[in-house]
């Protein structure tokens, strides 16, 4: 089955912690982003990528990190340095243009201990 | 600062009804619109879109509305059924070539049998 993965579906981290949430895509798309949802907030940026080995910043990107070395995989670590990393993360890509759909994964519910 | 939202947090119908959710653009410059459904604890799936040189589009049970003169967007479910219950929101993306879309908040759509 083509489509978006993400893991684990539910993450627990201490105080101090760096945690990694792990996307991973086989649609071939070039473009990948991360989002934050917060209850009764929209979607939040952190990072975005448009093609392997570049990465930019989005709206909230203070406390975390990516990398995207494959065309598939864009993980993200949530740092210690983000002082409120408990939320429910979303992966999504789309191919490249504008008039592409952009696909969500499930997600990944992080709650700091 | 440019905002996307929605003017009713919370629609409740009775299983059958037709449902209409609505949405808000501020950003003149948006040229492309989707609305998105989500389930609790899931990722958004993508539901129906519809560019600026358009004032509506139908897919299966739904139609998209666009208003450009008061900037307003709406999504008609017709023959609600409780499957659709569900969070809804839009998003715009502009002509500035980021392809970074804006989400809004959301409304909860309850559709009681």
């Amino acid at each position: 089955d083509g489509g978006i993965t993400q893991s684990p579906k539910y993450l627990f981290r201490k105080e101090g912690q760096n945690v990694t949430l792990s996307c991973e895509q086989n649609l071939n798309h070039d473009a990948m982003y991360w989002y934050r949802q917060d209850p009764g907030q929209g979607l939040r940026l952190i990072y975005y990528s448009q093609i392997v080995n570049d990465f930019q910043k989005g709206d909230i990107a203070e406390g975390y990190s990516v990398s995207r070395e494959k065309k598939e995989s864009f993980p993200l670590t949530v740092t210690s340095a983000q002082k409120n990393p408990t939320a429910f993360y979303l992966c999504a890509s789309r191919r490249g243009g504008r008039t592409d759909t952009q696909y969500f994964g499930p997600g990944t519910r992080l709650t700091v201990l | 600062g440019e905002s996307v939202g929605l003017h009713l947090p919370t629609l409740s119908v009775q299983e059958g009804d037709n449902s209409i959710i609505n949405c808000a653009y501020s950003n003149s410059a948006s040229d492309y619109f989707i609305w998105y459904k989500q389930e609790s604890g899931k990722g958004p799936q993508f539901i129906i879109d519809i560019r600026s040189n358009m004032d509506k589009r139908q897919g299966q049970r739904v139609t998209v509305l666009l208003n450009k003169t008061v900037k307003h967007l709406s999504l008609q479910i017709a023959a609600t059924q409780p499957g659709d219950s569900a969070v809804y929101f839009c998003a715009e993306e502009g002509s500035g070539g980021s392809y970074i879309p804006t989400f809004g908040r959301g409304t909860s759509l309850i559709v009681h049998p």
